[in-house]
């Protein structure tokens, strides 16, 4: 089966411009999340959709981040302004979950950085 | 919210040695314990997991074990090799939000 697919693999803006970020899951998993990982550390959660619903966004930075997945496949994540501190890989994740614990299945990930 | 620990950051070893990661974590309602690598410039890809309902499990050189009254949990590598060579991520999540919340990493070096 096809893997998770992201786009663009790497980004670089400058700071104050806008940058959108793609992600198309497995097929079938009904669960999507976006991950921000910065340099030596682990993945941390932004945003998780069970179908085309945002279940949870509480670590979103809402008054710059924003997320969509329409009609419960792919999603964008966009940033806008985007800031010196937003440079990171941007991890894109799906799984099927509601009976018990899946596996999540990550994409290559959205390296970007703000100059 | 969970909170996970993980040490140690670095570990270095020779080939063929053993190599332990160790990971705490900080809700008791957490019950899926899942271990990625992560290869440079890479996508973290899952290794092995394991649920609240067993103490141990073994997938070849790969083996986690799970302290749920301790809250701790364990990644073993036995007989490394230098492709073992990655970040290792522990993770800890709970039946009622199906998020994993990630430890820092711990970069593993086996050299030949």
């Amino acid at each position: 089966e096809a893997g998770v697919v992201q786009s663009p693999r790497y980004k670089i803006i400058e700071k104050k411009q806008p940058v959108a970020f793609w992600c198309n899951p497995i097929s079938g998993h009904n669960t999507l999340y976006w991950y921000r990982q910065n340099l030596g550390q682990g993945p941390e959660l932004l945003i998780r959709y069970e179908n085309e619903e945002a279940v949870d966004d509480s670590q979103l930075p809402k008054d710059r981040f924003s997320a969509e997945r329409l009609k419960g496949v792919d999603s964008t994540l966009k940033i806008q302004p985007a800031e010196l501190g937003d440079s990171a890989v941007y991890l894109c994740a799906s799984s099927v979950q509601g009976q018990g614990h899946s596996p999540l299945h990550f994409g290559n990930g959205t390296r970007l950085t703000v100059t | 919210g969970e909170n996970v620990e993980q040490h140690p950051s670095t570990l270095s070893v020779q080939e063929g040695d053993s190599a332990v990661i160790k990971c705490t974590y900080s809700d008791s309602a957490s019950n899926y314990f899942p271990w990625y690598k992560q290869e440079l410039g890479k996508r973290p890809q899952l290794i092995i997991d394991i649920r609240s309902n067993v103490g141990e499990k073994k997938d070849q050189r790969i083996a986690v074990t799970l302290n749920k009254t301790a809250k701790h949990f364990s990644l073993h590598i036995t007989e490394t090799q230098p492709e073992d060579s990655a970040v290792y991520f522990c993770a800890a999540s709970s039946g009622g939000s199906y998020i994993p919340t990630f430890g820092r990493g711990t970069s593993l070096i086996v050299h030949p």
